[in-house]
């Protein structure tokens, strides 16, 4: 079982539309909860740190983590082409200070 | 403020060829770290460098080794590349830790023939 699953998509949603985007995980250490953007032909950028359980907003965006059932996500409000972009989830804890990177979610916003 | 520089951002290798990848940050971090990147497989990690003078392996370290020349860079050598690593590499910076974010280049796009 690989440490992160994420479902590659591609998702695609019209301007203004709620978009969720999910990651599982498999090892109950990960405490550090992360997402990133990447646009095309650049490199992935921080978009919402998170540590253990619980939301936090920023703008139209919420990020969330369920360590019961180890599960995060990402939620995006009234969405706009500009959100356009690949998503990582990422992950860390225990002893281990590497990144574990979700294969990340291709998102189209269309206007 | 440059950030995470790569070089080159382009390269076409013929099987069996060498070359280094080059990476340097400008923001005075400890950690550093090469990754490479393919359709369906997400982002994987080569190698890393916790600290200057130090490195350790990643998730896919075979075929590469690396050298922290300094605390500003982090290179990567193929020494006989092959199709298999024709791939979008990204070097990354931070300042270490669970709470660290990692800073990435723009990465370099390697193609072996």
């Amino acid at each position: 079982q690989k440490e992160v699953e994420q479902d590659p998509g591609p998702l695609s949603v019209p301007e203004g539309a709620i978009v969720s985007l999910n990651c599982t995980y498999s090892n109950s250490a990960f405490q550090y909860f992360m997402w990133y953007r990447q646009y095309s032909r650049k490199g992935p950028e921080l978009l919402m740190y998170t540590y253990s359980s619980g939301n936090k907003e920023d703008g139209r965006f919420t990020a969330q983590v369920d360590k019961s059932s180890k599960y995060i996500s990402l939620f995006i409000r009234d969405s706009q082409p500009s959100d356009s972009a690949t998503y990582l989830c990422a992950v860390s804890g225990g002893s281990n200070y590497k990144l574990t990177f979700g294969k990340g979610t291709l998102l189209t916003v269309n206007p | 403020n440059a950030g995470v520089t790569q070089t080159p951002k382009f390269q076409v290798l013929k099987t069996g060829q060498s070359m280094t990848l080059q990476c340097a940050q400008d923001m005075n971090h400890n950690s550093m770290y090469w990754y490479r990147q393919d359709p369906g497989m997400g982002l994987r990690l080569i190698y890393y460098s916790a600290s200057e003078g130090t490195t350790d392996k990643g998730e896919v370290p075979n075929g590469y080794n690396v050298s922290r020349l300094n605390k500003r860079e982090f290179s990567l050598r193929l020494e006989s590349a092959a199709p298999s690593q024709t791939s979008v590499y990204f070097c990354a910076s931070g300042t270490g830790g669970h709470t660290g974010e990692l800073f990435f280049g723009e990465g370099s796009r390697l193609t072996v023939l």
